[in-house]
């Protein structure tokens, strides 16, 4: 299955500024997926990431607040702009697996808004 | 789009007796259901996976079930263990490229 390395792990960061997470996938994929886990909850998807065309995004999610960018089939990021304590969340990239359809996740960025 | 609702919310068993969680969905194009456990502070591990064309599908002490007709797909661990305590999510897909759509999870304490 892939490997996928996310970064940063965790970050304290003022509201009212943004934030970059990147994914960084051992492989080349087609699809690269964002997910938002609030605390005690599930997974919510943001948005899916398609290189050279602009990311699809979920209800509820805009770009305005989640830009993503997708330059190449390996890596994508996921920016949280003017953010709020709402925000505060564990933020995962996803991509599904070669063989077979296993989807895997990076180890996920746990943001605190203060 | 697709809806999955997961059943029970938490669960709590003796070492060794079997856990059941049960799981739903709403889109009849669905044919992917993954199932993930989540230690705290951890990532979503892939645990089991099932296809519609399968009915089970078994690997050690798990097991899971799809119900196509019925739309449900159920995670079985027998044999429970402490280490088996953790967050378990069920998931469901309609085809490759499209993301997952995951249940609520169920939160299952396993007690020695």
């Amino acid at each position: 299955s892939a490997v996928i390395s996310q970064k940063p792990s965790r970050d304290i960061c003022q509201r009212g500024t943004s934030l970059t997470i990147q994914c960084q996938v051992d492989s080349q994929v087609t699809m690269m997926f964002w997910y938002r886990q609030q605390p005690g909850q599930s997974l919510t998807l943001i948005a899916t990431a398609n290189q050279g065309s602009e990311a699809t995004y979920e209800s509820g999610f805009v770009i305005d607040k989640f830009p993503i960018s997708r330059p190449n089939l390996t890596f994508s990021t996921l920016t949280v702009s003017n953010m709020s304590p709402e925000d505060s969340s564990i933020y995962l990239c996803s991509v599904e697996g070669q063989e077979n359809y296993g989807y895997t996740f990076g180890s996920g960025t746990r943001l605190t808004v203060v | 789009g697709e809806n999955v609702e997961q059943h029970p919310s938490t669960l709590s068993v003796q070492e060794g007796d079997s856990a059941v969680i049960k799981c739903t969905y709403s889109d009849s194009a669905s044919n992917y259901f993954p199932w993930y456990k989540q230690e705290l502070g951890k990532r979503p591990q892939l645990i089991i996976d099932i296809r519609s064309n399968v009915g089970e599908k078994k690997d050690q002490r798990i097991a899971v079930t799809l119900n196509k007709t019925a739309k449900h797909f159920s995670l079985h661990i027998t044999e429970t263990q402490p280490e088996d305590s953790a967050v378990y999510f069920c998931a469901a897909s309609s085809d490759s490229g499209y993301a997952l759509n995951f249940g609520k999870g169920t939160s299952l304490l396993v007690t020695p």
